[in-house]
């Protein structure tokens, strides 16, 4: 069975830092594209970021490039979201994904997800 | 980027009732287009990919069609346990996009 658990999540101040983790079991984490959603409280899903299989190919939206880095340790099964210069409009439940796969398209659709953690960023 | 809309943002209907949503998209984005189903307070769910190939493990009621930028998820027969928010979300391109969400209510 797929678990995905997500931690790290917290109250931090504006231009503050934090990192999310997600430990991965259940398959095969090198063989998968791996991404983070957020959701901020009451809204919809916003895709943060995707990370490629080996780790090198990194992808992140808009309103969080420059300021957040995905990265995987495959030999931890884990994925992280280190997140840099925080502002109030990234308080938002943070999901864990798995992709369907490891290549375009199946790498960019969001087959399993943790339950998530909440980051909070307010003074 | 490409913009995700749906229509209608919300829905009234009943157990039973044949629910068809929409989602647009503002460009081309061929067939690859996903569906997710989020019931309040949990984690989002794949229900569709690649427009219309179902989950494993989703129920056959599910189904979705369309191509370009136009798409639909249709729910033949509408259960107790679909009751939730359903998004779509193009993988043509980066940033990836998610619609703004379709409420499914009694």
């Amino acid at each position: 069975e797929v678990q995905l658990l997500e931690s790290g999540g917290g109250l931090v101040q504006p231009g503050g830092s934090l990192r999310l983790s997600c430990a991965a079991s259940g398959f095969t984490f090198s063989s998968y594209a791996m991404g983070w959603v957020r959701q901020a409280p009451g809204k919809g899903l916003e895709w943060v970021s995707l990370v490629g299989t080996s780790g090198s190919d990194t992808f992140y939206g808009d309103s969080v490039k420059g300021r957040f880095t995905i990265s995987r340790d495959n030999s931890k099964n884990t994925l992280y979201l280190q997140m840099n210069g925080l502002r109030g409009e990234d308080t938002a439940i943070y999901y864990c994904a798995k992709s369907h796969g490891a290549n375009f398209p199946g790498s960019r659709y969001f087959q399993q997800w943790g339950q998530g953690t909440l980051v909070t960023v307010s003074s | 980027d490409i913009q995700m809309t749906h229509s209608p943002s919300s829905v009234s209907a009943s157990v039973g009732d044949r629910v068809t949503i929409t989602c647009r998209a503002s460009q081309d984005i061929s067939s690859y287009l996903a569906w997710y189903q989020q019931n309040l307070g949990k984690a989002p769910k794949l229900l569709i990919y690649a427009t219309s190939s179902l989950q494993s493990g989703v129920p056959s009621r599910f189904s979705g069609s369309g191509s370009g930028t136009d798409f639909t998820l249709t729910i033949s027969s509408l259960q107790p346990e679909d009751f939730a928010t359903y998004y779509c979300q193009q993988a043509n391109s980066f940033p990836l996009t998610f619609g703004g969400g379709t409420k499914v209510e009694i």
